[in-house]
């Protein structure tokens, strides 16, 4: 079975500065997604990022990025200038890709990240 | 375009009583999701159903059964409530291949 792992429970980050939101997970698949999902005081859960396993180049969006190690199985999430509006609950999920339990999400159990004016 | 849309929002249930959590999507996807979230645990997968007709057990699918009445829409009933089942309950539905999932809006389920 997959597990996710979010070693950091909550943490705090001064706004316009840059954070890290750490992600390790556990597999045996050599196909798989990862995602970085945040969800707001308002409960809605919003997709911040996808990454292929297969693809070499970190994915971007926009102030998002990640960083991808596949080989030490570590995908963290770095928030630039970071705005008020980034306080939330961020959630990092696996999803396998064949096999029993494919295109099933496996989230790790957050990190609350609060953005300091 | 509605996305995913979960009835109700909100919910108090007596121990014991039964009630049915609804889910429908409108974007023509294959796969649907019922999700749980506690505090402290993230989101834990109750049951799934990979493709109309199909239903199967996730994590923790004790205490709930699941119906995918056509592609549309994919219920979560609870046959008699225990307040163990009281928490934050996620419908999401997403392409077979890959592709994020998109999630409701979530149900609060307080059962005393």
């Amino acid at each position: 079975a997959q597990t996710v792992t979010q070693s950091q429970p909550e943490m705090s980050v001064q706004e316009a500065e840059t954070v890290t939101l750490s992600c390790t997970y556990d597999t045996s698949e050599n196909n798989y997604y990862l995602f970085w999902y945040k969800q707001p005081p308002s409960r809605q859960m919003i997709l911040v990022i996808r990454q292929e396993a297969y693809k070499q180049q970190n994915a971007t969006e926009n102030r998002f990025s990640v960083n991808f190690q596949k080989a030490a199985k570590s995908f963290s999430l770095k928030i630039s200038d970071s705005q008020l509006g980034d306080t939330a609950m961020y959630f990092c999920a696996f999803m396998k890709l064949s096999g029993a339990g494919s295109y099933q999400l496996t989230f790790g159990k957050g990190t609350k990240l609060s953005v300091i004016p | 375009n509605a996305g995913v849309t979960q009835t109700p929002k909100f919910q108090v249930l007596k121990t014991g009583q039964s009630m049915t959590l609804q889910c429908a999507q409108d974007m023509n996807h294959n796969s649907m999701y019922w999700y749980r979230q506690d505090p402290g645990m993230g989101l834990r997968l109750i049951y799934y159903s990979a493709s109309e007709g199909t239903t199967d057990k996730g994590e923790v699918p004790n205490g709930y059964n699941v119906s995918r009445l056509n592609k549309r829409e994919f219920s979560l009933r609870l046959e008699s409530a225990a307040p163990s089942q009281t928490s934050v309950y996620f419908c999401a539905s997403s392409e077979t291949v890959g592709t994020e999932a998109f999630f409701g809006q979530g149900t609060r389920l307080t059962v005393v």
